[in-house]
């Protein structure tokens, strides 16, 4: 069984593309995690959410707490943000995470 | 330096051998853990710690034995390793529940 599904599982944009990755869960949570690991394998947190949405630069990410989802959206991309997108749920004292989606942005 | 760290960074090691992996962190952050990472299966968390003294089960915890006798450290040790244990295994830590995680470099551990 999988707790956190996410949506496309590969995804190859153009530089300068609006680019949205999909996560949707199936327990209940009280926090969502983005993260983004890099070719070189390091993890990096972009943000932490418990409702509503959060803008860091081009990066923005919303969830909806009723509808068990979460989408994570990159204005005007560029080839530095390939790299692999993670979504994480916490749900009581575990944490559960997505596959990743592997975004490759071409220039 | 600061920051959090992982030890070694790649390792190889045989069949029912034990082996442990360390983790600093700098911070004092209250919260630490630790993951594996395998292709098809994303992030598990293998066991974490809320505070020195405090540990507890993750998703996967089973051959795996963790301690936390100071705030800045959590080893994670595979008493007789498997090689269903080979994986890439980051630590990460975390100053409270609702905030961003800062994960380690990671650990890529072969077991022949």
């Amino acid at each position: 069984k999988n707790e956190v599904e996410q949506s496309p599982q590969n995804l190859t944009a153009q530089e300068g593309e609006f680019i949205t990755i999909n996560c949707s869960y199936s327990v209940g949570i009280s926090a969502l995690h983005w993260l983004q690991q890099h070719p070189g394998g390091g993890i990096v947190s972009l943000f932490m959410l418990s409702s509503g949405k959060k803008k860091h630069g081009r990066l923005i990410a919303t969830i909806n707490i009723q509808e068990k989802h979460s989408s994570l959206h990159i204005t005007a991309s560029h080839p530095r943000d390939s790299a692999v997108y993670i979504c994480a749920v916490k749900s009581g004292n575990q944490f559960y995470f997505g596959t990743g989606t592997s975004l490759t942005v071409i220039p | 330096d600061a920051g959090i760290t992982q030890s070694p960074r790649y390792k190889i090691t045989e069949t029912g051998r034990q082996v442990t992996l360390m983790c600093h962190q700098t911070w004092s952050h209250s919260y630490m853990f630790w993951y594996r990472q395998d292709l098809g299966h994303g992030l598990r968390l293998i066991y974490y710690s809320a505070a020195a003294d405090i540990t507890d089960k993750g998703e996967v915890p089973d051959g795996y034995v963790v301690s936390r006798s100071k705030t800045e450290n959590f080893p994670l040790t595979l008493e007789s390793a498997t090689r269903s244990q080979t994986s890439v295994y980051f630590c990460a830590s975390q100053t409270g529940w609702e905030y961003e995680q800062y994960f380690g470099p990671g650990t890529r551990l072969t077991v022949t």
